[in-house]
């Protein structure tokens, strides 16, 4: 079974700052994608970036950037020049190609933008 | 285009009794998912459609959790009896379609939950 870790329960930092969320997954396949989902206090969940585990370029999304090392089972997801408006709860997600789309979460990072 | 429903936004009941929810996804997606999300969690398969077929339950308690998905469509999740420790939110999410590896249509798209207290 495929297993997700987000290792940061809570994250702070500063407007117009850097900040680097972590997650590490566990899993024996070699084709899946991994996630980012940002979910606000609102509780809508809203897809951040996506890598595909066969695409050695990280994905990048306007401030959004990840950093993906498939050897080390590592996915790490950095935002440049944080707003206010990213205050949520990052969901590091993990889904397998080979029996279907379902989507296996990280507990979560709550990270807080400070202005 | 209009996002997935979800109702009701919020639900409180006693234990032992009944409860069900709604989920009406986004219009043409086959796959529909149900998601449990106990606080300080992450969410959590319960069940996922393809079209009006079941494609995992493996993690729904079927003694006391049922779902359909009647005509491909909306979907309904219903906890008989409940227990504390069905207090949850619960997401219900959408996909175009389940077939379509590598493309867009694996992207799920979430409905804003239901928040359910059981006390």
């Amino acid at each position: 079974a495929q297993t997700v870790t987000q290792s940061q329960p809570e994250m702070s930092v500063q407007e117009a700052e850097t900040v680097t969320l972590s997650c590490t997954y566990d899993t024996s396949e070699n084709n899946y994608y991994l996630f980012w989902y940002k979910q606000p206090p609102s509780r809508q969940m809203i897809l951040v970036i996506r890598q595909e585990a066969y695409k050695q370029q990280n994905a990048t999304e306007n401030r959004f950037s990840v950093n993906f090392q498939k050897a080390a089972k590592s996915f790490s997801l950095k935002i440049s020049d944080s707003q206010l408006g990213d205050t949520a709860m990052y969901f590091c997600a993990f889904m397998k190609l080979k029996y279907g789309n379902k989507l296996v979460f990280g507990a979560g990072t709550i990270l807080r933008v400070k202005s | 285009e209009a996002g997935v429903a979800q109702s009701p936004r919020y639900k409180i009941i006693e234990k032992r009794q009944s409860v069900a929810f709604w989920c009406n996804p986004i219009s043409g997606h086959a796959t529909l998912y149900w998601y449990q999300q106990i606080l300080g969690q992450g969410p959590k398969l319960l069940i996922q459609f393809q079209n009006n077929g079941v494609v995992d339950d493996s993690q729904l308690p079927k003694d006391r959790f049922s779902a359909e998905r009647l005509k491909g469509v909306d979907s309904t999740l219903k906890i008989q009896p409940a227990k504390l420790e069905d207090s949850a939110v619960y997401l219900c999410a959408s996909s175009l379609d389940r077939a379509l590896a590598g493309g867009l249509g694996n992207e799920q798209f979430f409905g804003p939950g239901t928040r359910l207290t059981v006390l």
